[in-house]
């Protein structure tokens, strides 16, 4: 079946400039995650929807970042006025659920590069 | 504040060798640990997913051992081919975070 899908694949911006990713989920997954990696860095925990509930924001590193997901399905991930500190591959994973033991299914990624 | 950390940070090995890594976690509040690998312009792939003490699991050529007490997971890998080479990532889950802390990786580079 299809996995979780990100476009776009390269985004080129200048500083200042506000970028939207978009993350395609896997059909059926309640829970959506958002993750980024900056160079030499680990995976840092960005944001989680689970159903219905209220999203955890607990990494998002400043307000300039917000996410929404729409339907239940197809999340996208804002960054607006952007800086080069935010440049960093940017992955979306989706689960079957919230438990300890789900597999997270990762895309592709976003590579984002703040000029 | 969670740390979950991986040794070493980069590894080169010759293919055919046998090789192995090591993820430390907090020992409290276990609940389980990931292991995935991350090929080069790939998306990251679930390899295992541990929970009980003691466990150990195995995929083909590649292995994994937990120690929930101590807090560390060792990976291991027989008898390395090219297309082993890849980052490998442990990743826990525990407490009330309801999230996966992922550690930096160990970047494996197999030479033939």
């Amino acid at each position: 079946g299809a996995g979780v899908s990100q476009s776009p694949s390269n985004k080129v911006t200048e500083k200042g400039k506000d970028v939207e990713l978009r993350c395609d989920p896997i059909s059926g997954h309640t829970a959506l995650y958002w993750y980024r990696q900056s160079l030499g860095q680990g995976l840092e925990f960005l944001i989680y929807f689970q159903g219905n509930s209220a999203p955890d924001k607990s990494g998002l590193p400043s307000d300039r970042f917000s996410a929404e997901r729409t339907g239940g399905s197809v999340s996208t991930l804002t960054i607006q006025r952007t800086q080069q500190e935010d440049s960093a591959v940017y992955l979306c994973a989706s689960s079957r659920g919230l438990n300890s033991q789900e597999t997270q299914y990762f895309g592709p990624g976003t590579r984002l590069l703040v000029l | 504040i969670l740390n979950v950390e991986q040794s070493p940070q980069s590894l080169h090995v010759q293919e055919g060798d046998s090789t192995n890594f090591t993820c430390s976690f907090p020992s409290s509040n276990f609940y389980a640990l990931h292991w995935y690998r991350w090929e080069t312009a790939k998306s990251p792939e679930a390899l295992f997913v541990m929970t009980l003490n003691g466990d150990e699991k195995k995929k083909g050529r590649i292995s994994a051992t937990l120690n929930t007490k101590e807090g560390y997971s060792y990976l291991y890998i027989k008898g390395s081919q090219p297309e082993d080479s890849a980052t490998y990532l442990c990743a826990f889950y525990g407490g009330a975070t309801n999230k996966l802390i992922f550690g930096t990786g160990t970047l494996l580079a197999v030479q033939p």
